[in-house]
Order: structure tokens, then C-alpha cells, then sequence
């Protein structure tokens, strides 16, 4: 069975950091980019970053790059998401998510973890 | 940045109704979009990719149509376990999310 589970999140105040990990198996994971995936409290999707299968590609949305750092360790099957400076817009659901077809880009997303919460608030 | 703007935001129709959709996006993606379902409290599940392919175990009342900057995502025949809120995602030009589209039982 494919499976994704986040790691990592918690309250922290603004201007700090934070590591969350996504933790892959029942697939083969250097065969894949993968995405992380934000829902601040009831609203929509927003797309973070994305890795391809060996880290050449990276890609950021505007709201974090520069402050959050995508990566994975393909031996162990971990993907991370490094995020610094945050701030309370940053509070949300952070769910890890495989892509549905590519190893080489990151383009949508066919498996989702259950997600990690982040709360940004002094 | 391309922006992706669904409507209507919300709907309500009845159990067997024809419900569609509507995604645009601000220039062309071509056919690069897809749709997800996500349900009260649940994760976000992958229903059709670029433009028009069902995922894999999705029912066949779902479809989606379009290229170019204007999309659909249809339910045939709305069922009670379709309430949900549905989003967009183009992965043409960087990857953007629409506001969603909260569907109803009436």
C-alpha cells in the first residue's frame, strides 16, 4: 500500500523555524517527484514546493521561497520541507503528496499523506 | 503567475442532478489541469488529470472536459457521497489551485 505520513509540526512562534519530514513506502520513491501541499484553516489548497527525483529540480511558491527549503533523502525514503522565518500566514495543514507521473517535473498529485498542522502565534 | 478562478463557489442540487463545474485559467495550460475531491475532514483525492483522464477507481459520473483556459469537471448524477468541495490545478506554468467549489445535497 502506498503511504505517506507528515512529521514535525507544532506551535511555533514567528520568526522561527520548523522541519517537517514525509515518510514514503509501498513505492518507489527516487521514481517520483513529490510535492508539499498547504490548507490554512478552512480555505483552499495551495501548492508549496516540489523536488524532482534527484533534487536537480526545485520549485517554490512565491509566499515561502526564499524562506523554506524543499529536499529528500532517496536511501531512506524521506521527504523534508526546512521552513524558517515563519510567520502566522504560514499556519496551516502541510500534507506531502507524491506525484502522479513524473520523476523528472512535478505537475499533480495522486497520493496524499493525512498532512502535519503548523500553527505560527506568539 | 498563472491564476486559476472556478465558479461557482458554492452549489446545491438534488441526489441524480447534473452538476458541472467551471475552472478558467488566466492564460493557456493547454490540457495540464486536474481535479480533486475533498470531502468533509478528509484528504484531497485525485480525480481526473490532464483535463479529461479519470484516475484510476474513480466513478465513471465524473468527467472533465477542456483545453486551453476553460475546463469542466461534470457528475452525471449527483450521488450524497459526491458532497465535497472540488478544486482545479494547473501544472502547466508553475502549479496553482482554484478556491474550490463547495458542492451540496439539496
Amino acid at each position: 500500500e502506498v503511504q505517506l505520513v507528515e512529521s514535525g509540526g507544532g506551535l511555533v512562534q514567528p520568526g522561527r523555524s520548523l522541519r517537517l519530514s514525509c515518510a514514503a513506502s509501498g513505492f518507489t520513491f527516487d521514481d517520483y517527484a513529490m510535492h508539499w501541499v498547504r490548507q490554512a484553516p478552512g480555505k483552499g489548497l495551495e501548492w508549496v514546493s516540489g523536488i524532482n527525483w534527484n533534487s536537480a529540480n526545485i520549485g517554490y511558491a512565491d509566499s515561502v521561497k526564499g524562506r523554506f527549503t524543499i529536499s529528500r533523502d532517496n536511501d531512506k525514503n524521506f521527504l523534508y520541507l526546512q521552513m524558517n522565518s515563519l510567520r502566522a500566514e504560514d499556519t496551516a495543514l502541510y500534507y506531502c503528496a507524491k506525484d502522479g507521473t513524473s520523476p523528472n517535473n512535478y505537475y499533480y498529485m495522486d497520493v496524499w499523506g493525512k498532512g502535519t498542522t503548523v500553527t505560527v502565534s506568539s | 503567475d498563472i491564476q486559476m478562478t472556478q465558479s461557482p463557489s458554492s452549489l446545491s442540487a438534488s441526489v441524480g442532478d447534473r452538476v458541472t463545474i467551471t475552472c478558467r485559467a488566466s492564460q493557456g495550460i493547454r490540457n495540464y489541469l486536474a481535479w480533486y475531491q475533498q470531502t468533509p475532514g478528509k484528504v484531497p483525492k485525485l480525480l481526473i488529470y490532464a483535463a479529461s483522464t479519470l484516475q484510476s477507481g474513480v466513478p465513471s459520473r465524473f468527467s472533465g472536459s477542456g483545453s486551453g483556459t476553460d475546463f469542466t469537471l461534470t457528475i452525471s448524477s449527483l450521488q450524497p457521497e459526491d458532497v465535497a468541495t472540488y478544486f482545479c490545478q494547473n501544472y502547466n506554468s508553475g502549479l496553482s489551485f482554484g478556491g474550490g467549489t463547495k458542492v451540496e445535497i439539496k
